[in-house]
């Protein structure tokens, strides 16, 4: 069974940073692509970054490029988020999910970032 | 920036059929997918790659496409159906991947 389990998020204020990680089980880590998306409290899902399977390419979203880093493990099956001068726009649950078909076949609960003074 | 425009909100009757579309200027180039979010729970991929389905998706939940929209139908609608329904794609150069801003499916 799939399983993704973010953690690191809580509350920091503006400006600030945090590291987020996703523990993987289930499968290969190493080999499938993976993602970190976001859902702003009672909106919609706003997709923030892509990492490709050996790690060797990212993409990220103009709303989060320059402040925000993707990275993975793959001894450690873990996927991670350096998130970098923080703003209040930024709080959201963020979710890691796994590449699937170029889409994102599995996903994880997430973890709540909360950006405030 | 690329959007993928979907109605706010759909109503249907238990056994109706719903169709939720999502436009968007590169659908006839690049494929679309589908989720399904209940509340409180993390989103669950029901279409992939236009029109198939994941395993464990029930056949009632189907993708089609035409032009630059794409439809998902749920077919034989049940009160478990009701949720937010989000579409996905990428922008031409598959550079970013996008989301619908999501609709609200009610079940009467």
């Amino acid at each position: 069974e799939v399983q993704l389990l973010e953690s690191g998020g809580g509350l920091v204020q503006p400006g600030g940073s945090l590291r987020l990680s996703c523990a993987a089980s289930g499968f290969t880590f190493s080999s499938y692509a993976m993602s970190w998306v976001r859902q702003a409290p009672g909106k919609g899902l706003e997709w923030v970054s892509s990492i490709s399977d050996s790690g060797g390419n990212s993409i990220y979203a103009d709303a989060v490029k320059g402040r925000v880093t993707i990275s993975r493990d793959n001894s450690k099956n873990t996927l991670f988020l350096q998130m970098d001068s923080l703003r209040a726009e930024d709080t959201a649950v963020y979710h890691c999910a796994r590449d699937f078909e170029d889409g994102f076949g599995d996903w994880g609960q997430g973890t709540l970032v909360t950006v405030s003074s | 920036s690329y959007e993928l425009t979907q109605p706010p909100s759909v109503s249907v009757s238990p056994g109706q059929t719903a169709r939720i579309t999502c436009s968007g200027d590169a659908l006839p180039k690049r494929y679309a997918y589908w989720y399904r979010q209940k509340p409180g729970q993390a989103p669950v991929m029901v279409i992939y790659n236009d029109r198939e389905r994941p395993s464990g998706i029930p056949e009632r939940f189907s993708g089609s496409t035409s032009g630059t929209t794409v439809t998902l139908t749920i077919s034989g609608v049940q009160a478990e159906d009701e949720a937010d329904y989000y579409c996905q794609s990428a922008d031409t150069s598959a550079s970013h991947w996008v989301f619908g801003g999501g609709t609200r499916l009610t079940v009467l």
